[in-house]
C-alpha cells in the first residue's frame, strides 16, 4: 500500500495563477482532510470530506475550493493564488469504524506563490 | 470554539531523561486525541490515538493519557534518545468526528 500520495511535492506560482494539488489514497478511506501548515504554528484544516461526492469547510477555507469525484482522490484547488497561501499543504485521510478515525498524512507539497 | 494549547513549546534534554510533553483542549466534547510526530520537512507520523472512552494508550517507549474533564493530554517519553528528536503534535477531534483541531506542537531535542 501507498498509503496517502500527494502531487506535486513542490510548486511555485506567480500571485493570480491558478492549481490544483492532488490527494491519493489507497486505504479505502471515508474521510479525506486538507491542511495548511504556517511556520511556528499548527496544522489549520481547509476543508474535508465525508465521503465521495461530499465536500465541507474547515477552519480556513477562503481562497480555497476542493471536489471529491473518487473515493480515493480529493483535490485542493487555488483559482488566484496569493501571497498569504505560501505554505505547506497536508493531505489526510481517515476510516471512521476500525481505525477509529486515526488520519494517515501524506508527505505534504510546498507551495510558494510569488 | 475548541483551542488546543501545547506547552512548551521548545524542550532539550539530555539522552535517557523520562519527559512529558503536555496538550491541552478547551472543550472536553471530543471524539478522540491523536498523537503525531513531525521530522523537519516531513509529513506527520501517528503516534498514539486515545479515543475519548479511553484513559490511556501505550506503544513501546511511549504512553498517552487523556482527562477530558480537566482538558488535558499527556505524552510520556521513557529512556530518551537522540532519535526521538522532533516536533510533537497533539489533536483533537471534536464530538462531531468532522472537524480536527491541532496544537502549535512543541519541539524536542535530545542531547547525545
Amino acid at each position: 500500500n501507498a498509503g496517502v500520495t500527494q502531487t506535486p511535492k513542490f510548486r511555485v506560482l506567480k500571485t493570480g495563477q491558478s492549481m490544483t494539488l492532488l490527494c491519493a489514497q489507497d486505504m479505502n478511506h471515508e474521510y479525506m482532510y486538507w491542511y495548511r501548515q504556517d511556520p511556528g504554528m499548527g496544522l489549520r484544516l481547509i476543508h474535508y470530506s465525508v465521503g465521495e461526492g461530499t465536500t465541507a469547510k474547515g477552519e480556513v477555507p477562503d481562497g480555497y475550493n476542493v471536489s471529491r469525484l473518487k473515493k480515493q482522490n480529493f483535490l485542493l484547488g487555488l483559482e488566484s493564488a496569493a501571497p498569504s497561501q505560501t505554505s505547506v499543504y497536508f493531505c489526510a485521510s481517515s476510516y471512521p469504524t476500525g481505525q477509529g478515525h486515526e488520519q494517515f498524512f501524506g508527505p505534504g507539497t510546498r507551495l510558494t506563490v510569488l | 470554539k475548541q483551542e488546543v494549547t501545547q506547552i512548551p513549546a521548545a524542550l532539550s534534554v539530555p539522552e535517557g531523561e523520562n519527559l512529558v510533553l503536555n496538550c491541552s483542549f478547551t472543550d472536553s466534547a471530543i471524539y478522540n486525541l491523536q498523537w503525531f510526530r513531525q521530522d523537519p520537512g516531513k509529513g506527520l507520523t501517528s503516534l498514539l490515538l486515545i479515543q475519548s472512552s479511553q484513559r490511556e494508550q501505550t506503544s513501546g517507549r511511549l504512553n498517552a493519557s487523556l482527562d477530558k474533564s480537566s482538558g488535558r493530554s499527556t505524552l510520556y517519553i521513557a529512556a530518551s534518545q537522540p532519535g526521538d528528536s522532533a516536533t510533537y503534535l497533539c489533536a483533537v477531534r471534536d464530538s462531531s468526528a468532522s472537524k480536527i483541531i491541532f496544537g502549535s506542537g512543541t519541539r524536542l531535542s535530545i542531547r547525545p
